[in-house]
């Protein structure tokens, strides 16, 4: 089934204690990115990644890392948590072709993390 | 910089009727692509409708159809026959053509009256 996974699905953790959200997609997607939803704001890109070691930031990338090093995973770091970054997380990837020709341009999300910091 | 705004934080309508979700945005490219997305209590973000700009035709999917106006900068999504299940937050999306930033809009909470 083609899917993308996120782990953990939830996470309560306290201010400065470094965290490690996963995103893994079986669909050998190019693009794969990460998003924050909060309340009245919608979703915010916080990083996007075009292929593999290439990653560039979204509109929230302060307090955030990632890193691309396989072509299915899309890690995203929160070296020092702090209580602004209580939220709820989604990863997404797709296919957009090759050479930019052929894909459909439509992300795929997965469930979601909802990380909370005390 | 892209920006989409949803005028309507909520609405609500009647099982079986009609209702359109508003949505307008901003920029300055000539290509690229519009989504809604509707994200139920489960919160899982499902696509709902897609429309590329460069095509004149507006994009249905069964009961739900969109109105794109490219020179207004304007995409609202139009459910018809509204059932319980379409009850949820949708989203109003802007993708610059092949990748990069995806802006949403701050959603619309739709709920289905039976």
């Amino acid at each position: 089934e083609a899917q993308v996974t996120q782990n953990p699905r939830y996470l309560i953790t306290v201010t400065g204690k470094k965290l490690t959200v996963t995103c893994s997609q079986n669909m050998n997607h190019e693009y794969m990115s990460w998003y924050r939803q909060d309340p009245g704001l919608g979703l915010r890109q916080i990083y996007y990644s075009m292929n593999v070691e290439v990653t560039d930031k979204g509109d929230v990338p302060e307090g955030y890392k990632v890193s691309r090093k396989e072509k299915r995973n899309f890690p995203l770091i929160l070296e020092s948590p702090s209580p602004n970054q209580t939220s709820l997380y989604f990863c997404a990837s797709t296919w957009v072709g090759l050479a930019g020709v052929g894909g459909t341009d439509t992300q795929y999300f997965g469930p979601g993390t909802r990380l909370t910091v005390l | 910089a892209q920006t989409v705004t949803q005028s309507q934080p909520e609405m609500s309508v009647q099982e079986a009727e009609t209702v359109t979700l508003s949505c307008t945005y901003d920029t300055s490219e000539n290509n690229y692509y519009l989504f809604w997305y509707k994200q139920p209590p489960s919160r899982q973000m499902i696509l709902v409708i897609r429309q590329e700009a460069y095509k004149q035709q507006n994009a249905t999917e069964n009961r739900f159809s969109v109105n794109f106006q490219k020179a207004a900068k304007s995409f609202s999504l139009k459910i018809s026959d509204s059932q319980l299940g379409d009850t949820a937050m949708y989203f109003c999306a802007f993708m610059k053509m092949r990748g990069q930033n995806f802006v949403f809009g701050p959603g619309t909470r739709l709920s289905v009256l039976p």
